[in-house]
């Protein structure tokens, strides 16, 4: 079955330092894999997915991720922080034991971003 | 555009009492989710329907029943409310399909006393 682990649950970082958030996911088969950013007091947007077109996706707001099979990865990064990057973000994964495609997500991770 | 709308966004119940969350969605989406979100716990499925007249199981269904009443609604009913279902409830669409992304609602703010 598929999961997702995402590593700290809270990370934080001063405004213009890289973000880096970390995703590994658990599959048998190549993975369909999903960064979700959740606002405060707000639902889930995308960020961006990875369907095996390319390894590097690049998502809105700035952010990507790099696809590395051979370490199991999906990895969030961002250049420079901003601000308003301070939110939750969430990875998830297909779900491939039906064929209705749930997400499986992992527990978040928190963005905090000092001035 | 609306996209995903729930309602109520606040609700505080008793325990025993019953509701339903609405959910309703105009984006044309075959399949729609009911989700639960805890601290810590990240979303876990409560029931998801595929299409039209279908509904199944999720992670963790027990103490909730729902409706798809049509392609565009999607209803969650609590029916003997548990202070344990206190939580955030969002409601979600999607394409069918592996590849296809979720788009979800604001969220329903229940607190059970």
């Amino acid at each position: 079955a598929q999961s997702v682990t995402q590593l700290g649950s809270h990370v934080s970082v001063s405004e213009g330092a890289l973000v880096l958030l970390r995703c590994n996911y658990s599959s048998s088969v190549p993975p369909y894999l999903f960064w979700y950013v959740q606002y405060p007091n707000q639902g889930l947007q995308l960020l961006l997915k990875y369907t095996s077109a390319a390894t590097l996706v690049k998502g809105i707001n700035g952010f990507e991720a790099e696809f590395k099979k051979s370490e199991t990865s999906f990895h969030l990064t961002k250049p420079s922080a901003h601000m308003s990057d301070a939110a939750e973000y969430f990875c998830a994964v297909s779900d491939l034991r039906g064929s209705q495609g749930n997400l499986i997500f992992g527990k978040g991770t928190k963005l905090s971003v000092k001035p | 555009n609306a996209g995903v709308t729930q309602t109520p966004k606040f609700q505080v119940l008793k325990t025993g009492q019953s509701m339903t969350l609405q959910c309703a969605q105009d984006m044309n989406h075959n399949s729609m989710y009911w989700y639960r979100q805890d601290p810590g716990m990240g979303l876990r499925l409560i029931y998801y329907s595929a299409s039209e007249g279908t509904t199944d199981k999720g992670e963790v269904p027990n103490g909730y029943n729902v409706s798809r009443l049509n392609k565009r609604e999607f209803s969650l009913r609590l029916e003997s409310a548990a202070p344990s279902q206190t939580s955030v409830y969002f409601c979600a669409s999607s394409e069918v399909g592996y590849n296809q992304p979720q788009h979800f609602g604001d969220g329903t703010r229940l607190s059970i006393l």
